[in-house]
């Protein structure tokens, strides 16, 4: 079936916009995740929902991040007033539910840069 | 993440073994797994391992855990140029969902 996928997969935008990211994961899975990679660096947790519940921001690095999951499927990361530093690969995972032995598969990023 | 290590790059001749080394540092992870990045695409799960386990194979690919040291190594037999990448090492508690990942290993296979 149909993997996790990610639009746009490329976003440039100026310093000061509002971008939104979009994710839709598998379908059927439950649990749906955020994740944040750098240039050179492994994806870092941002956030994290179980059906349309957001279970953990605690990734989240300020205010100006926010993620939503209305109806337990797509899911939208919004950034307000983007700054140079949140450039990067933005990755969404999806899992069939909530468990430890329960595989995250990833869908194919989407490239932020902030001019 | 902080805490789980990976050295960066690894350069090995088609048809050799690579070998990719991780280190963690907590105690409480129970889950390991090895995910590979090709450019353009998402991160590929291709094997995990849990914490009561020393090893576990699949196809071309063996998963050593050596749960003492902290360490877990993948190694993969025959390499071919299909399997230049970035690899990532990650780790996961027991009851959490959060994945930490290390920097990720560089494959580059040579002709």
């Amino acid at each position: 079936g149909a993997g996790v996928s990610q639009s746009p997969r490329y976003k440039v935008t100026k310093r000061g916009q509002d971008v939104a990211l979009r994710c839709d994961p598998i379908s059927g899975h439950v649990s749906l995740y955020w994740y944040r990679q750098a240039l050179g660096q492994g994806p870092e947790f941002l956030t994290y929902f179980n059906y349309e519940a957001q279970q953990d921001k605690s990734g989240l690095p300020n205010d100006r991040f926010s993620a939503e999951r209305p109806e337990g499927s797509i899911s939208t990361l919004t950034i307000q007033r983007t700054e140079q530093r949140d450039s990067a690969m933005y990755r969404c995972a999806s899992s069939l539910r909530t468990s430890s032995t329960d595989t995250q598969y990833f869908g194919p990023g989407t490239r932020l840069t902030v001019l | 993440g902080e805490d789980v290590e990976q050295s960066l790059f690894l350069s090995v001749r088609e048809g050799d073994s690579s070998v990719i080394n991780c280190t963690y540092t907590d105690s409480s992870s129970t889950y390991l797994y090895w995910y590979k990045q090709e450019p353009g695409a998402g991160l590929q799960l291709l094997t995990y391992i849990f914490s009561n386990m020393d090893m576990k194979q699949d196809q071309r690919l063996t998963v050593l855990l050596n749960k003492k040291d902290k360490h877990l190594s993948l190694r993969i037999a025959d390499t071919q140029t299909g399997d230049s990448a970035i690899y990532f090492c990650a780790e996961r508690a027991y009851n959490d969902y959060k994945l930490s990942f290390g920097a990720g290993t560089t494959v580059t296979v040579r002709a």
